[in-house]
């Protein structure tokens, strides 16, 4: 049974659509993640989201965001994709007040053409 | 705000030596570090993590760590490798935002073992 799990596993479209992410935990986790790993492997976390309280990295363009459906989803639509948006996308959850430790899905491997 | 570097992006080493694989941290506050694993086209795995307590912290698959604050580090060794821990590792450390666990990740270091 998968801890965490993204679809799809590999996306490829054109510039200028607007795509979706979903994620799911089946660990009854109360915070989820998404992170972004580019070409050379960096991550660097884009949101948090922990019972309605988002935490977003500035750095993010506000053409992504995140949608959580309920405690166990957090969805990322990113809309007008751009080239410089192809990456792996990661989701990851934890437990606040736990031992700290971040589950990550396998990633969704993006690329724009 | 807490950060996290890796002084080596590739670490080759043969079967069966020994590997250190280095982590430096910046921090005005006490911090939280980890060392995550990601095998290829997998996501990344919890090596192991030091909250308090005792400095040397021992992970899964042989791996331990060592907690330094004088010398702000936390590397990362194993007495003997296998095939099989060739993968990227990374250093962590979180930065605690509201509720959340926001982990910031060092640029990783890629070990790769040499039959």
């Amino acid at each position: 049974d998968t801890a965490v799990s993204q679809t799809p596993k590999y996306l490829v479209t054109q510039m200028g659509n607007d795509k979706s992410i979903k994620c799911e935990q089946n660990l009854g986790h109360d915070t989820m993640y998404w992170y972004k790993q580019d070409s050379k492997k960096f991550l660097k976390i884009m949101f948090s989201y922990n019972n309605k309280e988002l935490i977003i990295n500035e750095t993010v363009p506000n053409r992504f965001s995140p949608k959580s459906p309920d405690k166990a989803h957090l969805n990322l639509h990113i809309n007008s994709l751009e080239l410089g948006d192809s990456a792996v996308y990661f989701c990851a959850s934890s437990q606040s007040g736990g031992d700290e430790k971040l589950f990550f899905g396998s990633g969704t491997q993006l690329s724009v053409l | 705000a807490q950060s996290v570097t890796q002084l080596d992006s590739q670490v080759p080493v043969f079967e069966e030596a020994p590997v250190e694989l280095r982590c430096n941290y910046s921090s005005s506050v006490s911090v939280y570090l980890f060392w995550y694993v990601q095998y290829p086209n997998q996501g990344l795995q919890l090596l192991l993590k030091y909250l308090s307590g005792s400095t040397l912290v021992k992970g899964i698959n042989g791996f331990e760590a060592e907690f330094n604050k004088s010398q702000t580090s936390f590397h990362l060794r194993k007495p003997s490798v296998h095939i099989s821990d060739t993968a990227e590792y990374f250093c962590a450390v979180i930065s605690p935002r509201g509720r959340a666990n926001n982990l910031f990740f060092g640029t990783g270091t890629r070990l790769t073992v040499i039959p």
